[in-house]
């Protein structure tokens, strides 16, 4: 069965750092997804995209968080200048029709 | 307020026992997700609904859009049931999620 998957699977960086954050979506799929869930709290949206561009972003989504598609596979997050407070789960997801499906996520630790 | 309430936030069961958690929203929405945390963090999708009863296995979702009311329900709960179940709903025509906190769910041998 297709699924999404994310690389890496755990991410530590130090404050300041820029970081990329891999996910491939299912292959026929056109919508994209970036969540996070910082520990203990609920997951957030963060940013949808499709054909090749944001089509929504939440005020967690600033001028440090940038997404790209740079070859038709791969669906990347890029922080520029990772925070402490970016620490969290990272979730990419795509969706076809109604259903979004989830990368097993990557834990970004920011130190 | 949040849009997406859940209860309980945990929950504690034995072995057998029928499990409900229940997911309350205030907007206007056309589905409903179910989803599944295990403590390594990965998220499955268990359900999408958007009216009446589905079942998958042990597994039965149940949503009353007038009343805004989801439940799921687990029969014969088992230990490899613990986890975290959120509820979701989608919002705008991106189909963003907006994602309840969850409800812990322990169910011991």
């Amino acid at each position: 069965e297709p699924e999404v998957t994310q690389t890496p699977s755990h991410q530590v960086t130090q404050m300041g750092q820029e970081v990329i954050l891999r996910c491939v979506p299912i292959s026929n799929h056109l919508y994209f997804y970036w969540y996070r869930q910082i520990l203990g709290q609920k997951v957030e949206f963060l940013v949808s995209f499709y054909n090749n561009e944001i089509s929504e972003k939440s005020e967690i989504f600033d001028d440090q968080f940038s997404v790209e598609r740079p070859d038709g596979s791969n669906f990347t997050l890029k922080i520029r200048s990772t925070k402490l407070e970016d620490s969290a789960m990272y979730f990419c997801a795509s969706r076809e029709i109604d259903t979004q499906y989830f990368g097993p996520g990557t834990r970004l630790t920011v130190l | 307020k949040n849009e997406v309430e859940q209860s309980p936030q945990n929950l504690t069961a034995q072995e057998g026992e029928f499990i409900t958690i229940n997911c309350s929203y205030s907007v206007g929405i056309s589905a409903l997700h179910w989803l599944q945390q295990h403590p390594g963090g990965g998220i499955v999708s268990l359900f999408m609904l958007s009216s009446g009863k589905k079942k998958h296995g042990r597994l039965i979702a149940t949503i009353n859009i007038q009343e805004k009311h989801s439940s799921l329900h687990i029969t014969a709960s088992h230990p490899r049931d613990s986890a975290v179940y959120i509820c979701a709903v989608p919002r705008g025509s991106n189909y963003k999620l907006t994602f309840g906190k969850g409800t812990l769910l322990t169910v011991n041998p």
